[in-house]
């Protein structure tokens, strides 16, 4: 069964740093990976999604990159904000017409 | 940008209701999702659809069922509302399967529903 983890559940950072999300996948025929961001109480925001040609996507301060053969993502954001504070998800798309497979998500907190 | 509508976004119902949960999507867009959202449990897929009247069981069907009569609409139905289905409930959709076109998946804003 394919599984998607994030670790950890939670981060505190204060404001300014540079910080990795970590996203680990168990099956290497993954086809792309998804990375969601989710304020508390709202739906999920689409933030990146990278192909499996593709090692890295950038958008603004975010930059996520992509490695199947050790089965990891990571989202980079750069001199983070207190706005930055959310719950961020990444999900898996597999070969095959199938859902999305989705990690539990990393809960960010940039202190002012 | 797309859209996707929840109608409610809090609701409370009593248990033994039947309750209907609506989503629109306004980008002619073929898969519709519905999930639960619970803390420590993330997200979890009911039922999704890849095209209209088509529909499929996700991780956890068991006591909803779902209708989709029109390519924009997807309904989340609770045939007789029970206490544990108190959740967060999300719509999602997308241009067609992640793998075909990359097709990114949008969701909505979310429903909170409690069931007393």
């Amino acid at each position: 069964k394919q599984e998607v983890t994030q670790i950890p559940a939670a981060l505190s950072v204060p404001e300014g740093e540079n910080l990795v999300l970590n996203c680990s996948f168990t099956d290497s025929a993954i086809y792309n990976l998804q990375w969601f961001r989710q304020d508390p109480g709202k739906g999920l925001t689409s933030l990146l999604l990278i192909q499996s040609s593709q090692r890295e996507q950038t958008s603004g301060r975010l930059n996520a990159s992509l490695d199947k053969s050790s089965g990891r993502s990571t989202l980079y954001i750069a001199a983070s904000q207190p706005g930055d504070s959310a719950t961020y998800l990444c999900a898996g798309a597999y070969v095959g017409n199938t859902p999305l497979v989705f990690g539990k998500g990393t809960r960010l907190s940039v202190i002012a | 940008d797309v859209k996707v509508t929840q109608s409610s976004r809090y609701l409370v119902k009593r248990t033994g209701e039947k309750v209907f949960l609506e989503c629109v999507q306004d980008m002619d867009h073929e898969n519709m999702f519905w999930y639960r959202q619970d803390p420590g449990l993330g997200l979890r897929l009911i039922y999704f659809s890849y095209d209209v009247k088509m529909k499929e069981k996700g991780d956890i069907p068991e006591g909803y069922s779902v209708s989709r009569e029109k390519k924009e609409r997807f309904s989340l139905i609770l045939e007789s509302a029970s206490t544990n289905q108190t959740s967060m409930y999300l719509c999602a959709s997308s241009l067609g399967w992640q793998i075909v076109d990359n097709s990114p998946l949008h969701f909505g804003n979310g429903t909170r529903l409690t069931v007393t």
